[in-house]
């Protein structure tokens, strides 16, 4: 068990460019999240996938964000068009997926849009 | 949607001192999760606890969930307790959580 990984740890872009964001969840972890958060706020929630399927997309994600789980394996994240608003940590979660369960929390994402 | 509150907003404790959190939400839940987020940003999962007291080291949390409260208590706080800690409750059936805006916590030696 090697933990949620994210990559990259830091990403610091100008107003328009696209990034993207890579999560690879605990091994055999069917759900995975995304949320997002912002100074001195608690996450909140972006998107998830039980396998490959996505399950809901939060009104959070305008249509500049599109997220991938190809396979069912690791999740993308691409912003488009970067806004200065999107400045965030962005945070990736897995759990099991058996129902309401514990999340395990990558280390996350930290984007800067200058 | 559900509504979560945490108090204080901010807790700054001597060393050794004791503390306890608290984590209100608005409507009934089947479970509820607390979170450390230590000062480089990862997330510890700390408590798994929909109803009733779990004990972890010299962290407990107990969940009354008919009440909607929740309570965090850190004895003999260290200053390796430092970050910000966040309740989290279900707002579905698929483990989407909804979270509080976090205790900051800071311990002085």
């Amino acid at each position: 068990d090697t933990g949620v990984s994210q990559d990259p740890r830091h990403k610091i872009t100008k107003r328009g460019q696209n990034v993207t964001f890579r999560c690879d969840p605990i091994s055999e972890h069917n759900r995975l999240y995304w949320y997002r958060q912002t100074l001195g706020q608690g996450p909140e929630f972006l998107t998830y996938f039980q396998n490959e399927a996505q399950l809901e997309k939060s009104r959070l994600l305008s249509d500049r964000f599109s997220a991938e789980r190809p396979k069912g394996s690791f999740s993308t994240l691409e912003i488009q068009r970067t806004e200065q608003g999107d400045s965030a940590m962005y945070l990736c979660a897995s759990s099991p997926g058996q129902g309401v369960e514990k999340l395990f929390f990558g280390s996350g994402t930290q984007l800067s849009v200058l | 949607g559900i509504q979560v509150e945490q108090s204080p907003p901010d807790l700054i404790l001597q060393e050794g001192a004791n503390s306890t959190l608290r984590c209100n939400f608005s409507d009934s839940v089947n479970n509820l999760q607390w979170f450390h987020q230590n000062p480089w940003g990862q997330l510890i999962n700390l408590f798994y606890i929909p109803s009733g007291t779990k004990q972890n080291g010299r962290l407990s949390a107990t969940t009354v969930a008919t009440e909607r409260y929740s309570l965090l208590y850190i004895s003999s706080s260290q200053t390796t307790d430092s970050g910000v800690y966040f309740c989290a409750v279900p707002t579905d059936s698929w483990g989407k959580f909804q979270f509080g805006a976090g205790t900051q916590v800071v311990v002085t030696p």
